[in-house]
């Protein structure tokens, strides 16, 4: 199974600051890596599609770029509706596909 | 639009099954497939599996081979994931997800449904 790696597993950042996690993948997925944000007792939400595609409708202020094994997402400024844990998830190899362990984000 | 609307929480004994349905509605049903994904309490997302409507063909995580059938009825746009031999660690809140065009990306979630397990 290919092992996905968000680091950190928490961060506390302030209003309007730049917040960025990383998401290693254990061996090569490509572009095949998405990001999802969850919301407690919400399901997740795709944000970004193939590692730097937005969702249609998702704010610009996500981002996602990276390719192979690293990759990293991006809220350019924090705003407080952002607070959510963040997944990332590969499917460059389908059996199976997996996520990471997710990245908790909070407001200073 | 589209939607997914999921049964309803479930308690079960361990040994037994459940079987969750998820109903699609807002887009062509056989189009898509459907994936299964759960999370146990403060985990991470676990993906189990997927149901092409087209034609009924599965695909399963390893890990549930065995236990789990995923399958749906086209003519009331409904997948289902029925769960057999449930344990304690089997507690967990199941969604079922539609992808996108061209990506395994879930952009359409149900509201999930919570399966408890316990004595």
């Amino acid at each position: 199974d290919i092992q996905m790696t968000q680091s950190p597993s928490s961060l506390s950042a302030s209003v309007g600051d730049r917040v960025t996690i990383t998401c290693q993948a254990s061996q090569d997925i490509s572009n095949f890596l998405n990001w999802y944000q969850q919301k407690p007792g919400k399901a997740p939400k795709l944000l970004i599609y193939v590692a730097s595609n937005l969702e249609t409708g998702v704010p610009s202020r996500f981002s996602g770029s990276g390719s192979g094994t690293h990759f990293t997402f991006t809220i350019s400024s924090l705003q407080p509706e952002d607070i959510a844990t963040y997944y990332c998830q590969q499917y460059g190899d389908l059996r199976p596909i997996t996520f990471g362990q997710g990245t908790r984000v909070e407001i200073k | 639009q589209v939607q997914l609307v999921q049964s309803g929480a479930e308690v079960k004994r361990p040994g037994a099954s459940v079987k969750v349905s998820c109903k699609a509605s807002g887009y062509t049903f056989t189009e898509f497939y459907i994936h299964w994904v759960r999370q146990a309490p403060g985990q991470r997302l676990e993906w189990m599996g997927w149901i092409n409507p087209n034609g009924g063909g599965t695909d399963y995580a390893q890990k549930f081979q065995g236990r789990v059938t995923m399958t749906r009825d086209t003519s009331i746009n409904t997948a289902y994931m029925d769960l057999r031999s449930l344990r304690s660690d089997d507690t967990a809140v199941y969604y079922c997800a539609r992808v996108i065009v061209g990506a395994v990306s879930m952009a359409y979630w149900g509201q999930g449904t919570l399966v408890t397990v316990s004595t």
